[in-house]
This record gives C-alpha cells, structure tokens and sequence, in this order.
C-alpha cells in the first residue's frame, strides 16, 4: 500500500500566520492527492484536489503544491475559521491512503 | 442541493453484521464512483472501500475484505455497505463520499454525507 507520511501532526499557530502542510508519498501518486479540512463532529470538506486545484467556495488564501513525492497544503494569513484538523489522500491507486492528519491549534 | 445522508449505525455485538446505506439526491447518482471512509474516535481518516458506477468493479483495504460489501441501487440512488462478522477496531463514523479512480474516469471525492456511527462492542 501506499503510504502517505504527513506532517507536522500538530501545529500551534497564530492568526495571520503562513501554514504549510505537507505530505510524502511513498510511491508516485502523480496529481492525485487532495487535501480535506475537517472541524471536530464535521464531514470532511474538501480544499484542493488533484494536488493544486482549489475546490469550489474555498477561500484562496489556501493553495496546494507539488514537488516530486512532495506535496503540500499552504493557507496563507490564517483567519480563526482555518483552525481545523487537515487530511492528505491519495487516490492514485487502491486501496487509497490517508496521511495521520494535522491538527492546527492557535497559541 | 446535493445530498448524501447515511443511516443504519448503531451498537453491535462483535460477530454480528449490520448494512449502511447512504441515499443520494441533487446529482445523478448512476454517474459517479462512491466510496465509503470511515473515522474511528479521535484517529483519523481511513478509505474503506470503492464502488465503480455500475457496481462491477469494487476495492477494499486489506482488513475489511472477505467481510464488508459495497455495493450500489442506482434506481434508488442509494449506496450501501454490508458489515459482517464485525470486530471493535470497526468502530468508528462512516462516511459516504463521491470519488475514485477507474477506467480511465476519476472522481474527486467532492460531495460527503454527514457519517453515521458504528459501534461494535459487547
């Protein structure tokens, strides 16, 4: 299986700070990996798809990006409403993988 | 609007079986790829299995195969998902979700239903 090692596994931010997240793919996945923001008792909502583009009614302060195995998730000028748990996922190949998330915590 | 709301959750006894649907409305159902992801308490996401459009062709992760079934009424609308011979670690919210990749199609796992709670213990 695909393994898709994300991380930090938590950050402590501050409001208008530059977030990135970034998970790593064990094997190539080419553009097939999204990005989720997910609020506690919520469904997950997508934010990127297909490792760059912004899914519909999401701000553009997020944005998504690839380098090789790389990929990342960055939101730019964190607002409250981004304080979230984040989810990487491949859907390259089956069965399809999720990183371990990352949990966003304001300081 | 699109719609997907999951049901047929609830508290089960290792070793027993129990069917989730999850009902589709707002898009054309029959179109789509469908997926199932479930969530146990405080971990995080986990794809459980996929369902091609017409219902023949399927993929499970390892630790569910040869126990669950996915499979789809598309004059219903309606995705399902039989568990059987269920196990504690099949604890979690499951969700419903429209993505996957076949055929040279791929869905992008857009629309997600609301999740509905397994629980399995005695």
């Amino acid at each position: 299986d695909i393994q898709m090692t994300q991380s930090p596994s938590s950050m402590s931010v501050s409001l208008g700070d530059t977030v990135t997240i970034t998970c790593r793919a064990s094997q190539d996945v080419g553009i097939y990996v999204n990005w989720f923001q997910q609020k506690p008792g919520k469904s997950p909502r997508r934010m990127i798809y297909r490792a760059t583009n912004l899914a519909d009614g999401v701000p553009s302060r997020f944005s998504g990006s690839r380098s090789g195995s790389d990929y990342s998730l960055t939101i730019s000028s964190l607002e409250s409403e981004d304080v979230a748990d984040y989810h990487c996922l491949q859907y390259d190949e089956y069965p399809n993988t999720f990183g371990a998330g990352t949990k966003l915590e304001l300081k | 609007e699109v719609q997907l709301v999951e049901s047929g959750g609830g508290l089960v006894q290792p070793g027993r079986s129990l069917k989730l649907s999850c009902a589709a409305s707002g898009f054309t159902f029959s179109n789509y790829y469908m997926a199932w992801v479930r969530q146990a308490p405080t971990k995080g996401l986990e794809w459980v299995a996929y369902i091609s459009t017409g219902g023949g062709s399927t993929y499970y992760r390892d630790s569910v195969k040869g126990r669950f079934t996915i499979s789809r009424d598309n004059a219903k609308s309606t995705l399902y998902l039989q568990m059987d011979s269920l196990r504690s670690e099949d604890t979690a919210t499951y969700y419903c979700t429209t993505g996957g990749r076949n055929y040279g199609y791929t869905y992008d796992f857009d629309y997600w239903g609301q999740g509905v709670m397994v629980t399995v213990s005695s």
